[in-house]
């Protein structure tokens, strides 16, 4: 299986903050990685594909990049509603695996 | 609107079964690939299971293989998750997600459910 490590496991931002996360897959995946948001008691929102493809209707303050091994999701200017987890996933073989989640918080 | 609503979980007995169901609307549902996902409160996503738009092919993870079918109704819009010998490892949250592509697999989760509880216990 392919092993997704994110980093960091957490990190405190305030509003209007760049941030960025990075995803390390243990073998190449070319760019069959996505992003994901996930408010508490909610589901997780699709943010990015194919490593830097926005979402429908997600802000462009949100970017990715990245292939083969190594990816990264920047968010520009943070907002309020920027606070959550994200979780990167590998979509090239299967079985699908995702990364164990960067949570966002507050400063 | 697009949407998926998950229903069937429930609390079971380790041993059990129970089958989870994802109804789809607003959008083609036969042209989709679909998958299920789940999510140990407080804890990361693990992909379970998908199936192809024509439901001739499904997949699992390993965790899962041998005790869990997925098969999805047409005419229904629904998808189903049937979970047999069920664990307590297997307690958590089932979300059903559409995949991105349209009538191939493209492995990105553009629209989820909002999630069903499962729960094994005696």
């Amino acid at each position: 299986d392919i092993q997704m490590t994110q980093s960091p496991s957490s990190v405190s931002a305030s509003v209007g903050d760049r941030v960025t996360i990075t995803c390390r897959a243990s073998e190449g995946i070319s760019s069959w990685l996505a992003w994901y948001q996930q408010k508490p008691g909610k589901a997780p929102k699709l943010l990015i594909y194919a490593a830097s493809s926005l979402q429908s209707g997600v802000p462009s303050r949100f970017s990715g990049s990245g292939s083969g091994t190594d990816f990264t999701l920047t968010i520009s200017s943070l907002q309020p509603e920027d606070f959550a987890t994200y979780y990167c996933q590998q979509a090239n073989s299967f079985p699908i695996t995702f990364g164990q989640g960067t949570r966002l918080e507050i400063k | 609107e697009v949407q998926l609503v998950e229903s069937g979980g429930g609390l079971v007995q380790p041993g059990g079964s129970l089958r989870l169901s994802c109804a789809a609307s607003g959008f083609a549902f036969s042209s989709y690939w679909m998958h299920w996902v789940r999510q140990v409160p407080g804890e990361g996503l693990v992909w379970v299971s998908h199936i192809n738009s024509d439901g001739s092919y499904t997949d699992y993870a390993d965790s899962v293989k041998g005790r869990f079918i997925v098969s999805r109704d047409s005419a229904k819009k629904t998808l189903y998750l049937q979970m047999n010998s069920l664990r307590a490892k297997d307690t958590a949250v089932y979300y059903c997600a559409r995949d991105i592509g349209f009538g191939s697999a493209d492995n990105a989760f553009d629209i989820w459910g909002q999630g069903t509880v499962v729960t094994v216990s005696s």
